[in-house]
């Protein structure tokens, strides 16, 4: 069982450049989410997905673009980077649906990104 | 809005210890509430959930209880042991408009346990 799956897991990039973060999962899973882990402030929400075709953006999208073309994928875009989106990235999938909350989320290994 | 709220760290304990970590939160309806651990260098799993009022949820000598009164689902064990050193999440997760649902962390307690 892969699980979820990100790459890469070490990046550095100079401010202005663009690159996209990769999240995969093999359980069929419709939620799919981006969070970054900073020092003192645990888990802030980018973008989340409840399905193919379907994203909606968490506490803290700018900067940041998400797009959901199959229920397996679900990369994240940085556009520009600035330093103050270094940081550890994990994404995340859990079974979703209206009838289905009461679901645990599985993490990737996480992105640790620095921006220099 | 949605919103948890756990106890800042580090907490260092001796092994053996009694561990207590605090959490409370703020939602709308009634949300299902976690508690994750993340060990060095590795992403978050899962380490016990309840899903409604007075459940407890526990796991590996870990329990919790949803206490909807107090809007609160405080980490307990009995006796830390080293192994047990880590950051812990508090999490509620709750139904959205739009279908689907959010899950919203607290910003994390570092637990230390010395030998």
């Amino acid at each position: 069982n892969a699980g979820v799956t990100q790459t890469p897991k070490f990046q550095v990039l100079k401010t202005g450049q663009s690159m996209t973060l990769q999240c995969a999962q093999d359980m069929n899973h419709e939620y799919m989410s981006w969070y970054r882990q900073d020092p003192g402030m645990g888990l802030r929400l980018i973008h989340y997905s409840v399905g193919a075709g379907i994203t909606d953006q968490g506490e803290v999208p700018n900067g940041y673009n998400v797009s959901r073309s199959t229920t397996e994928d679900f990369p994240l875009r940085l556009l520009s980077a600035a330093p103050s989106q270094t940081s550890v990235y994990f994404c995340a999938s859990s079974l979703s649906g209206a009838l289905r909350v009461n679901t645990e989320a599985f993490f990737g290994q996480g992105t640790r990104l620095t921006v220099v | 809005g949605n919103s948890v709220t756990q106890m800042e760290g580090p907490v260092t304990l001796s092994e053996e210890a009694f561990l207590t970590i605090n959490c409370t939160y703020t939602a709308t309806g009634y949300p299902s509430l976690f508690w994750y651990v993340q060990y060095p260098g590795e992403g978050l799993q899962l380490l016990l959930k309840a899903t409604k009022a007075d459940d407890k949820g526990s796991n590996k000598g870990f329990e919790a209880t949803y206490r909807k009164e107090t809007t609160s689902f405080h980490l307990e064990k009995g006796s830390v042991q080293v192994s047990d050193s880590a950051v812990y999440f508090c999490a509620l997760s709750a139904p959205q408009s739009t279908g689907g649902f959010k899950t919203i962390f607290g910003a994390g307690t570092r637990l230390f346990v010395k030998a």
